[in-house]
């Protein structure tokens, strides 16, 4: 079975810093990765996923992602973040069945 | 494109009344609905999956009986949670899919209390 694990339950950040989350994942088939991420009371937003192809993926928002399979390692990067990215960021993995695995979620708190 | 709707967006109720809860895709057939529940600074828990016109199939601990599913059509499925009780006060989120694909799109949620 898969598994999906964010280690960083909360990342403090100051405005204009860039920022990586990490997300490791566990699947003894292939993958498919997705990063969401949730404002307030709000649902889930697709940032970027990795289906196949280039292992660097670029999403919205200045976000981008890079595959490492070696690593078993999906970790999201922004370069320079913004007040409003403050949220909560999800790294989920499915195997193709559409089944989502969600980590346990990471919280980006940035401060001006 | 690929937008997908909730109904109410929040609801409160009486302990022991049902509540139902509308998930729809707006501009898509969804093949497949996902319900999710998820607590307060927790990560979304999949309760069932729904393929349209068959039952749905429910992860192990959600009470079948207790958190009823329809997936009457291709954009349109429903939960109810019946005889609700303070315990199940969460925020339910659906999701939908299309055959062939590997991304499911989100509902933005609806928020339960029961109190």
């Amino acid at each position: 079975a898969q598994s999906v694990t964010q280690l960083d339950s909360q990342v403090p950040v100051f405005e204009e810093a860039p920022v990586e989350l990490r997300c490791n994942y566990s699947s003894s088939v292939s993958v498919y990765l997705f990063w969401y991420v949730q404002y307030p009371n709000q649902g889930l937003q697709l940032l970027l996923k990795y289906l196949s192809g280039s292992t660097l993926v670029k999403g919205i928002n200045g976000f981008e992602a890079e595959f490492n399979k070696s690593q078993t390692s999906f970790h999201l990067r922004k370069p320079s973040v913004h007040i409003s990215d403050t949220a909560e960021y999800f790294c989920a993995v499915n195997t193709g069945f559409q089944k989502l695995v969600f980590g346990t979620g990471t919280r980006l708190l940035v401060s001006p | 494109g690929a937008v997908v709707s909730q109904h109410p967006s929040w609801v409160i109720c009486k302990s022991g009344t049902s509540v139902k809860i509308e998930c729809r895709s707006l501009d898509f057939q969804a093949t497949t609905m996902f319900w999710y529940r998820q607590f307060p600074k927790q990560s979304l828990m999949l309760m069932a999956t729904s393929n349209e016109g068959s039952k749905a199939t429910y992860e192990q601990g959600v009470e079948k009986d207790k958190f009823l599913i329809n997936h009457a059509s291709l954009t349109l499925s429903t939960l109810t949670v019946t005889s609700a009780h303070p315990e199940d006060s969460s925020f339910y989120i659906c999701s939908a899919g299309t055959s062939g694909t590997n991304e499911q799109f989100f509902g933005p949620g609806t928020r339960l209390t029961v109190l």
